[in-house]
């Protein structure tokens, strides 16, 4: 099944302690971003991807690293995670970029930072 | 900058009503746009788009029109059902720099009661 795979669904971390979010998708898509989606803001894009190993910032890159060194997986790091951090976070992929082919997202992952 | 405004909602509705969800856009040149569907606990999927002007997009039996003279790219179906209760955003691409970039609107809450 062609799908984008999110891991973890659910995670609730401390402030300061590191973590990342993986991402990977399988249909050999060379365009994958990072969003977060928070009420009242929407949707916004945090780092995107165009393939391997080229990476750009979002619109909210800042406490946020990404890394693209295969097609596959697109990893989400929150070196130094802050509250304001909590969020629903996705990712999402697309063949060769969303204006045309539209995304396909993945389930999400909702991350609290206490 | 392009940007796209949604009705607010949320929308509620008794199953086989007329929907209209409204979406109007600001955008230089002349965008692509989207309709994507979130239903609960899940990502955002794709539901139709419309490249050009006076194009219309359609699928579950959802239409919308892309209106040039009015910038706008309203979400309508005849009928709805209780399944269709979820989150609809409204999306254009924007032209602006190398980012095949999506432009989201807020979202707007459809609930559909039996």
């Amino acid at each position: 099944e062609a799908q984008v795979t999110q891991n973890p669904r659910y995670l609730i971390t401390v402030t300061g302690k590191k973590l990342t979010v993986t991402c990977s998708q399988n249909m050999n898509h060379e365009y994958m971003s990072w969003y977060r989606q928070d009420p009242g803001l929407g949707l916004r894009q945090i780092y995107y991807s165009m393939n391997v190993e080229v990476t750009d910032k979002g619109d909210v890159p800042e406490g946020y690293k990404v890394s693209r060194k295969e097609k596959r997986n697109f990893p989400l790091i929150l070196e130094s995670p802050s509250p304001n951090q909590t969020s629903l976070y996705f990712c999402a992929s697309s063949l060769r970029g969303p204006n045309i082919y539209g995304y396909t997202f993945g389930s999400g992952t909702r991350l609290t930072v206490v | 900058g392009d940007s796209v405004t949604q009705m607010e909602g949320p929308v509620t509705l008794s199953e086989e009503a007329f929907l209209t969800i409204n979406c109007t856009y600001t955008a230089t040149g002349y965008p692509s746009l989207f309709w994507y569907v979130q239903y609960p606990g899940e990502g955002l999927q794709l539901l139709l788009k419309a490249t050009k002007a006076d194009d219309k997009g359609s699928n579950k039996g959802f239409e919308a029109t892309y209106r040039k003279e009015t910038t706008s790219f309203h979400l309508e179906k005849g009928s709805v059902q209780v399944s269709d209760s979820a989150v609809y955003f409204c999306a254009l691409h924007s032209n602006a720099g190398n980012n095949r970039k999506l432009i989201w609107g807020l979202g707007t809450s459809l609930a559909v009661n039996p």
